[in-house]
């Protein structure tokens, strides 16, 4: 199994401004995730947090718009850029310890735009 | 492309009934199922899980067979109660790459 650790868990941000949410995890792991979760909505891939190198997003997502870094096995930053209103969004930290396993996930931070 | 199928919600039971949330999927090789559930305000935590035909995942009282012949993993419950409201979400993991694909969650809610 796998402990994360996110933050923030929550903030309220006004629109144009960036947030960066932290992804910690407990032990070394080769499969990170960033998923986006709106409004009754359900999850959505957003990219793979790539240790040492550029992120790989997912259709609709940019890297302009959600920068990515992971510097190392246990840590990950998502940022959401330039935001507005319909990025109000539960954004969650994932990982996979193995192919074809379960993941893991962190609470989420709720983001809320104004 | 791969997807999920989940009937839709809001799911609304009285205690100690019956439970059966409907989950399909459409996916090329031998993807694994799962069921996550979340309860309000808090993030996603593993129900259950199957990695291959036949297999039965259980936890807290619910079960879940992955059918291969019917590419579904419905999630029953045989006597549901407040503290289950939830949203229930079934997902899949196929190929190597460890990205899940989630159906479209179902909002289940016990009354007493």
């Amino acid at each position: 199994s796998a402990v994360i650790s996110q933050k923030p868990s929550r903030d309220i941000c006004q629109r144009g401004t960036s947030l960066t949410i932290q992804c910690q995890v407990d032990s070394q792991v080769t499969m990170m995730f960033w998923y986006r979760q709106q409004p009754g909505q359900s999850l959505t891939l957003i990219a793979t947090a790539n240790q040492g190198s550029e992120a790989t997003y997912e259709s609709g997502f940019v890297i302009d718009k959600f920068p990515i870094s992971r510097p190392n096995l246990t840590f990950s930053t998502l940022t959401v850029s330039n935001m507005s209103p319909e990025d109000s969004s539960i954004y969650l930290c994932s990982v996979v310890t193995k192919v074809g396993t379960e993941a893991f996930f962190g609470q989420g931070t709720r983001l809320t735009v104004v | 492309g791969d997807s999920v199928t989940q009937m839709e919600g809001p799911v609304t039971l009285s205690e100690e009934a019956f439970l059966t949330i409907n989950c399909t999927y459409t996916a090329t090789g031998y993807p694994s199922l799962f069921w996550y559930v979340q309860y309000p305000g808090e993030g996603l935590q593993l129900l259950l899980k199957a990695t291959k035909a036949d297999d039965k995942g259980s936890n807290k009282g619910f079960e879940a067979t992955y059918r291969k012949e019917t590419t579904s993993f419905h999630l029953e419950k045989g006597s549901v109660q407040v503290s289950d409201s939830a949203v229930y979400f079934c997902a899949l993991s196929s190929g190597n790459t460890g990205k899940l694909i989630f159906g479209q969650g179902t909002t289940l809610q016990v009354k007493p």
